[in-house]
């Protein structure tokens, strides 16, 4: 199966901790978006990512939240002190290129505070 | 702030009969995606329309881009109960490739 991988599918956690969320985009891509899907709510976009370079992170909360695509390994969205309005899911996607190109989801990690 | 609004919010059929959805902005948008998502799994895409006017087909399934590329439509016809599932418009501007979602239109399609 070549399609984007997240992982964990599911992640709890305790107020104050840290949560790192992981995803592998499809093979070839070299864009990676994450997303964020609120109870109840549509998809915000959060960053978008290349390879070792954050190229918007319009959509990111100001403080506690950071995004990273290393030149090797997944790209990783963490979550610093965490508070019970982070629950959510997050879903990562990846595209062969910007522009037209259609991006494809992952299965998403579904984030809950306790 | 670039909006995408759906309509109908919600949409419970039975089998067999056919369906409009409408997706509409004020806004222009280089591309549209329209996406279907299953409980608790990702959006998976169904198609993407790029030029003003264009209609492709999917089997059932009908998607038209307007001709000012600020709205989009979705017909399924002689609809399925393996259709049901909320379907989402999305818009790409092209400038940052990041995609504007729609609120959304759950369908449940019922024998």
């Amino acid at each position: 199966n070549a399609g984007v991988m997240q992982n964990p599918r599911h992640l709890v956690r305790r107020r104050g901790q840290e949560a790192r969320l992981r995803c592998s985009p499809m093979k070839g891509h070299s864009h990676v978006y994450w997303y964020r899907q609120l109870p109840e709510e549509g998809l915000k976009f959060m960053v978008y990512l290349q390879k070792e370079n954050i190229i918007d992170e319009s959509g990111m909360p100001k403080e506690r939240f950071s995004a990273e695509f290393p030149k090797e390994g997944p790209s990783i969205l963490r979550i610093q002190q965490v508070v019970r309005g982070d629950s959510a899911a997050y879903f990562c996607a990846s595209s062969l290129n910007q522009g037209n190109q259609p991006q494809h989801f992952g299965d998403g990690t579904r984030l809950s505070i306790l | 702030t670039q909006l995408l609004e759906q309509s109908p919010q919600f949409l419970s059929i039975q089998e067999g009969e056919n369906l409009t959805v409408y997706c509409n902005s004020s806004s222009v948008f280089s591309s549209l995606q329209w996406y279907r998502q299953e409980p608790g799994e990702g959006p998976v895409l169904l198609v993407t329309v790029v030029t003003g006017g264009e209609v492709k087909k999917l089997k059932r399934l009908t998607f038209q881009f307007g001709d000012a590329r600020k709205d989009s439509s979705l017909h399924i016809t002689a609809a399925q109960t393996g259709d049901t599932g909320l379907y989402l418009c999305a818009g790409d501007t092209g400038t940052a490739s990041k995609l504007t979602f729609g609120t959304g239109t759950r369908l449940q399609v019922t024998l």
